[in-house]
């Protein structure tokens, strides 16, 4: 299968300091990508939809400011969490669809600490 | 609007027994049903998947799920699990454009 590469794995930043998390779709270009947050021990939350050289659509409830999201090529997606504060914490995990769109291929997830 | 529904948080089984996590879905549209695995501090491995056709679906180690469409459910099952079972597992629908979404999840714990 597709394989989706995320990095980095696990990060540790300074409250107030910002954070880049990277979404590479290494052997297939993806239109779209998925951004969703995890906290410990409960469903997978999707926060925005990633487009190709136009804007993010987020969910409802998430800060389009305060999560940046850049897709600047067909096997990248950037997630910037701005100002991070320690309710930001949390596992981020993204996906990217085939050209087939019949099934996503997940990265293997970010660890975000913020202390 | 599309929701799935896990009905057990987590499933404690014995290895070698079999087991079935229950996932029942509600969607206006024509849905595409997953259920993917999550081992601790990683990512989603996709199991199985149904888009359409045959309702028994056939995934990897050895998973199969049921999709019936009067019940609206998705129910996974093994005849036989390991140790290495021992996981997360995550149903979930997709109205086809590949946003997901997902059940609260089921952990199932396989205890020698």
């Amino acid at each position: 299968g597709a394989v989706v590469s995320q990095h980095p794995s696990w990060v540790i930043c300074k409250s107030g300091t910002s954070v880049k998390i990277e979404c590479r779709s290494l052997d297939f270009q993806a239109t779209t990508m998925f951004w969703y947050r995890q906290f410990p021990k409960q469903s997978l939350m999707l926060m925005a939809t990633s487009n190709e050289g136009s804007k993010a659509t987020y969910e409802q409830g998430v800060e389009k400011d305060k999560f940046l999201i850049n897709h600047a090529s067909l096997t990248l997606s950037t997630l910037t969490v701005t100002s991070a504060h320690p309710e930001d914490s949390s596992f981020y995990i993204c996906s990217a669809m085939d050209r087939a769109n019949t099934e996503a291929f997940f990265g293997q997830g970010t660890r975000l600490t913020v202390v | 609007a599309q929701s799935v529904t896990q009905l057990d948080s987590q499933v404690p089984v014995f290895e070698e027994a079999p087991v079935e996590l229950r996932c029942n879905y509600s969607s206006s549209v024509s849905v595409y049903l997953f259920w993917y695995v999550q081992y601790p501090n990683q990512g989603l491995q996709l199991l199985l998947k149904y888009l359409s056709g045959s309702t028994l679906v056939k995934g990897i180690n050895g998973f199969e799920a049921e999709f019936n469409k009067s019940q609206t459910s998705f129910h996974l099952r093994k005849p036989s699990v390991h140790i290495s079972d021992t996981a997360e597992y995550f149903c979930a629908v997709s109205d086809g454009w590949g946003k997901l979404q997902f059940g609260a999840g089921t952990q199932v714990v396989v205890t020698p």
